[in-house]
């Protein structure tokens, strides 16, 4: 139990281009998911908090108007890298903590691969 | 907002040695502290987590141990193997922040056989 899902595992799009990243999770309901970045070498930064049903919730630091967050189901959740520069390649991670639990565990996907040309 | 800090960065033991990886975190609400393995290119895995009413928690070779009042706490492998190489990251979680996870900056381990 507990499985999250991402799609797509990598992707590589041209500067300028948008790009979606989905993450899902599978067996169970998620209230909240979180996105975070992942440079090499580097410790997972976390972007935002994203509730169902409500505004994402970002870090400061990270521009909401270039990583947009949508999660309009308790399943789902999606971050999309608008305009994307070569300075955003990154490992994307999303992670979902189930609904109607009283502690913190969150259940993290595999991660995205992101190479802006 | 919360800080952890991670130490070491690097950290490198023989076969069948005991690894020590600590992590500090300054908020006094945090009350859920997981630690993790990453593996390259890999998502992190749990592989033991403590909360903020536990002082100690054991299972099989890993340990962690939490003190509350000093605000660290440290992962305790023992008997190393070299499938343990990898990068560790503690973290901690506080409900008053919504349960986001603060990662430390994570240290890599190597166990030489």
């Amino acid at each position: 139990g507990a499985v999250v899902s991402q799609h797509p595992s990598w992707v590589i799009c041209k500067s300028g281009t948008s790009v979606k990243i989905e993450c899902r999770s599978l067996d169970f309901q998620a209230t909240t998911m979180f996105w975070y970045r992942q440079f090499p070498k580097q410790s997972l930064m976390l972007m935002a908090t994203s509730n169902e049903g409500s505004k994402a919730t970002y870090e400061q630091g990270v521009e909401k108007d270039k990583f947009l967050i949508n999660h309009a189901s308790l399943t789902l959740s999606t971050l999309t890298v608008t305009s994307a520069h070569p300075e955003d390649s990154s490992f994307y991670i999303c992670s979902a903590s189930p609904a109607g639990t009283s502690h913190n565990e969150q259940f993290f996907g595999p991660g995205t691969r992101l190479t802006v040309l | 907002g919360e800080n952890v800090e991670q130490h070491p960065s690097t950290l490198s033991v023989q076969e069948g040695d005991s690894a020590v990886i600590k992590c500090t975190y300054s908020d006094s609400a945090s009350n859920y502290f997981p630690w993790y393995k990453q593996e390259l290119g890999k998502r992190p895995q749990l592989i033991i987590d403590i909360r903020s009413n536990v002082g100690e928690k054991k299972d099989q070779r890993i340990a962690v141990t939490l003190n509350k009042t000093a605000k660290h706490f440290s992962l305790h492998i023992t008997e190393t193997q070299p499938e343990d190489s990898a990068v560790y990251f503690c973290a901690a979680s506080s409900r008053n922040q919504g349960g986001k996870l603060i990662f430390g900056q994570g240290t890599e381990l190597s166990v030489k056989p």
